[in-house]
């Protein structure tokens, strides 16, 4: 159980263009989900923090309109990445928790990631 | 603000060793979460196992355990019988518990090699 779905899995766009990034939990139903940025042997670090039908919040230092979060039912997540340019290319990481079953205790359970590669 | 810090960026142990990495962490909080992931060639971040930081009792999953010293903000995990599937880069990670989901904090991980 516990299974979070990311997709797509790797994507390669052109400079100036946005891609969208989905993130869904399979079997319970996620009430928080979180973005995470991973650079190359580096660790995760959290982006932003999304509750179903409220507003993410974003880590200092990350440009909410430059990275665009929905969190608009219990199952998905996308966060879109507007005007993409070279420095935006990164593994991107979601994870989502709930409160019951599976997903509940406090347990965060990760999607396989986005690796964006931005030309 | 709450840190974690994981000294060694590489480790390497034989099969069917066992092998111990460390995590210390840094917070003024009295009631947390302590977690390891594991994150194998493929990226995705699995979770081995975690701890709640009112429960003195070390927690265990199979061949994985932690040695949980509270005073002591330290937070190890023993992997027992290693096998050439645990070669992956380990994160140790705190969560605050607020009584719901929570953002989680990364030390800079431990990149463990398994060898025949």
């Amino acid at each position: 159980g516990a299974v979070v779905s990311q997709h797509p899995s790797w994507v390669i766009c052109k400079s100036g263009t946005s891609v969208k990034i989905e993130c869904r939990s399979l079997d319970f139903q996620a009430t928080t989900m979180f973005w995470y940025r991973q650079f190359p042997k580096q660790s995760l670090m959290l982006m932003a923090t999304s509750n179903e039908g409220s507003k993410a919040t974003y880590e200092q230092g990350v440009e909410k309109d430059k990275f665009l979060i929905n969190h608009a039912s219990l199952t998905l997540s996308t966060l879109t990445v507007t005007s993409a340019h070279p420095e935006d290319s990164s593994f991107y990481i979601c994870s989502a928790s709930g409160t019951t079953g599976e997903g509940a205790k406090n347990i965060q359970y990760f999607g396989a990631g986005t690796r964006l590669s931005v030309l | 603000a709450q840190t974690v810090t994981q000294s060694q960026p590489e480790m390497s142990v034989q099969d069917a060793e066992t092998v111990t990495l460390s995590c210390t962490y840094d917070t003024s909080e009295n009631n947390y979460y302590l977690f390891w992931y594991k994150q194998p060639p493929s990226r995705q971040m699995i979770l081995v196992i975690r701890q709640e930081a009112y429960k003195q009792q070390n927690a265990t999953e199979n061949r994985f355990s932690v040695n949980f010293q509270k005073a002591a903000k330290s937070f190890s995990l023993k992997i027992s019988d290693s096998q050439l599937g645990d070669t992956a880069m380990y994160f140790c990670a705190f969560m605050i518990n607020t009584g719901t989901a929570s953002k989680l904090t990364f030390g800079t991980g431990t990149r463990l090699q398994v060898t025949l």
